[in-house]
């Protein structure tokens, strides 16, 4: 399976700032997708990152707060706009294996916390 | 979308003993199924998968059924260990799609 790594592995910040979290893959992928994880909670998939067009986000999630790139198909950034505790997650991309494998496999993941 | 629910949330084993996890979802459309644990502060590892068109899957000391008709599947773990103990979260694929739908997930506690 590919190399997933993830950066920063974990933060704090301040509410009202921005983090953006980068997503490195060791090949070539087709699919990359972002997803949030409360704490104790499963997981709540933001947005397929899509190479050469905007991201598509799922219902509750909105591309001025999740502003995503995927520059190409070894790379994608989330970023996480005007923070508030409530954003205090982690964030953790996955990729499918490509060419019809339809395991995902995901990053390392960020823990993000708000203050 | 596809809505998958797990069950029990939570599942206390002695060592040694068999952990079973059971799944629901509520499109047939979905083909494929696959299972992941999270040990505390790591990522979801796939530890398990099942597609549509296969009743049952092993490998080594776990296991995944898929019944179709009732639209359920389940993790079977035996002789469990205590490096069994993780969360454990089921999830499904459309077949015209690519998102997974995650269950909520069982914490599985193997006691020595």
């Amino acid at each position: 399976s590919a190399v997933i790594s993830q950066k920063p592995s974990r933060d704090i910040c301040q509410r009202g700032t921005s983090l953006t979290i980068q997503c490195q893959v060791d090949s070539q992928v087709t699919m990359m997708f972002w997803y949030r994880q409360q704490p104790g909670q499963s997981l709540t998939l933001i947005a397929t990152a899509n190479q050469g067009s905007e991201a598509t986000y799922e219902s509750g999630f909105v591309i001025d707060k999740f502003p995503i790139s995927r520059p190409n198909l070894t790379f994608s950034t989330l970023t996480v706009s005007n923070m508030s505790p409530e954003d205090s997650s982690i964030y953790l991309c996955s990729v499918e294996g490509g060419q019809g494998v339809r395991e995902q496999f995901f990053g390392p993941g960020t823990r993000l916390t708000v203050l | 979308g596809e809505n998958v629910e797990q069950h029990p949330s939570t599942l206390s084993v002695q060592e040694g003993d068999s952990a079973v996890i059971k799944c629901t979802y509520s499109d047939s459309a979905s083909n494929y199924f696959p299972w992941y644990k999270q040990e505390l502060g790591k990522r979801p590892q796939l530890i398990i998968d099942i597609r549509s068109n296969v009743g049952e899957k092993k490998d080594q000391r776990i296991a995944v059924t898929l019944n179709k008709t009732a639209k359920h599947f389940s993790l079977h773990i035996t002789e469990t260990q205590p490096e069994d103990s993780a969360v454990y979260f089921c999830a499904a694929i459309l077949s015209n799609d690519y998102k997974l739908s995650f269950g909520a997930g069982t914490t599985v506690t193997v006691r020595a």
